[in-house]
């Protein structure tokens, strides 16, 4: 979707270095969030955010911080990589009324592929 | 928590010929279901969505059936075409609640 850009799409590091992935949405969406995809796992929500600095853990935080200095903007750094954070990353933001009976529904970006060496 | 099953993780059909995919959820409080399709190299997309006051709700081609009895929902897709080659995603979740819980997948791979 045209409204909602991840940035890198690929990204190579290696094991202790800091990484940050992108994330930017033109909706004003109040809800961001952040999923990793892995094989025989699906999607797993790491965090989101309701608002504006406001952000909340989801299943597997561990390793990772966000922010959301800005409606727009919701960042994944992931401060010291490991190879278990090989993954691919999904940014969704949350469309209020798109769904049954006003039902939030996902939208999400094309995700940023990490390879963590 | 909740945890959410497909009962197939790949399906080949036939074009032209209709599919069923399964899922199955554990939280017997979770009342909103939703359907993603995602095409390969690409992010989820929605397909559908059903709230537990239902046990059917239509779409273009593709119906999503909920049974709470025995915690399963299915979305079945008629006349399928090769662009509904895809991974198929259920997610499960509360109403009004932003956070879901994402099935594995099934991988439907349509036959010309």
């Amino acid at each position: 979707d045209a409204g909602i850009t991840q940035s890198p799409r690929y990204k190579i590091t290696e094991t202790g270095r800091q990484v940050t992935l992108m994330c930017h949405q033109t909706w004003s969406h109040s809800y961001m969030f952040w999923y990793r995809q892995d094989l025989g796992h699906g999607l797993r929500l790491i965090y989101y955010s309701a608002a504006a600095d406001i952000t909340d853990k989801g299943e597997v935080p561990d390793g990772y911080v966000v922010s959301r200095s800005k409606t727009e903007n919701f960042p994944l750094t992931l401060e010291s990589a490991t190879r278990s954070q090989t993954s691919v990353y999904f940014c969704a933001s949350s469309d209020r009324g798109r769904g049954i009976a006003g039902a939030n529904v996902l939208t999400f970006g094309a995700g940023s592929r990490l390879t963590v060496l | 928590g909740e945890s959410v099953g497909l009962h197939l993780p790949t399906l080949s059909v036939q074009e032209g010929d209709n599919s069923i995919i399964n899922c199955a959820y554990s939280n017997s409080a979770s009342d909103y279901f939703i359907w993603y399709k995602q095409e390969s190299g690409k992010g989820p997309q929605f397909i559908i969505d059903i709230r537990s006051n239902m046990d059917k709700r239509q779409g273009q081609r593709v119906t999503v059936l909920l049974n709470k009895t025995v915690k399963h929902l299915s979305l079945q897709i008629a006349a399928t075409q090769p662009g509904d080659s895809a991974v198929y995603f259920c997610a499960v979740g509360v109403f009004g609640n932003e956070k879901l819980t994402f099935g594995t997948g099934t991988r439907l791979t349509i036959i010309p």
